[in-house]
């Protein structure tokens, strides 16, 4: 049982901001949600996470609705080398070792 | 930093010859964590060791896979004998388990695994 859905594929023109959604409609209370990408050929990468409050660090934003039950990964400008695929995580903090990942979201960034 | 380091980058072998996969941490960390990902199955856990000391290994396939982690620097997850279903790539990852915080998980470049 899937605890997120997202969209198969994306595009993104160069430059321009890439937004990537995800559901998360049975989120628990104590539960994160995680964001990593995976370049073709290499191994998984964190980029963010958060709780109920929108986050933002060097690579992009989380926007959490305040229902929780959908988010929304922004990267400001995307380049090529953005391309890859992104994956959604729900999981709870503390002992937090489980990452479940699903299918993702390829994202092509177009010249 | 080097970060994880893992050995050998591919591996190509027949079915039945035992396989062993090698995995380096970043320095200081204390958690390991081993991973397979097929394109049917996508990317799993197979095992966590804390400290090096196995907390979960319900991912493990069956008893032809066992991982070991005998100091803080070094783990191996070895296959014997292999069949041609375990061909696949298998990624180490690492981090920092610190009580109360999320610690990310850094991963290393893989080991392609061929089994003919």
């Amino acid at each position: 049982d899937a605890k997120t859905t997202q969209p198969t594929s994306m595009d993104c023109a160069e430059g321009r901001a890439a937004n990537l959604p995800c559901n998360h409609s049975t989120i628990s209370g104590n539960e994160y949600v995680y964001w990593y990408r995976q370049i073709h050929s290499q191994g998984p990468q964190y980029i963010i996470h958060g709780l109920k409050n929108n986050e933002t660090n060097e690579m992009a934003s989380l926007i959490i609705t305040e229902d929780r039950k959908s988010s929304t990964l922004i990267l400001p400008h995307a380049t090529l080398r953005d391309t890859a695929v992104y994956y959604c995580i729900v999981d709870r903090g503390g002992s937090n070792y489980k990452l479940t990942f699903g299918k993702g979201t390829l994202l092509t960034v177009n010249p | 930093d080097a970060g994880v380091i893992q050995s050998p980058r591919h591996e190509v072998t027949e079915m039945g010859q035992e396989v062993t996969l090698r995995c380096k941490p970043i320095s200081g960390h204390n958690s390991l964590f081993w991973y397979r990902q097929t394109m049917m199955r996508g990317l799993e856990l197979l095992i966590y060791f804390n400290n090096n000391v196995p907390i979960d290994d319900s991912g493990m396939p069956e008893d032809r896979f066992s991982a070991k982690m005998p100091n803080a620097s070094f783990s191996t997850l070895k296959i014997q004998p292999s069949e041609p279903r375990d061909s696949a790539v298998y990624f180490c990852a690492s981090s920092l388990k610190v009580q109360y915080s999320y610690n990310e998980q850094f991963f290393g470049p893989g080991t392609r695994l061929t089994v003919l």
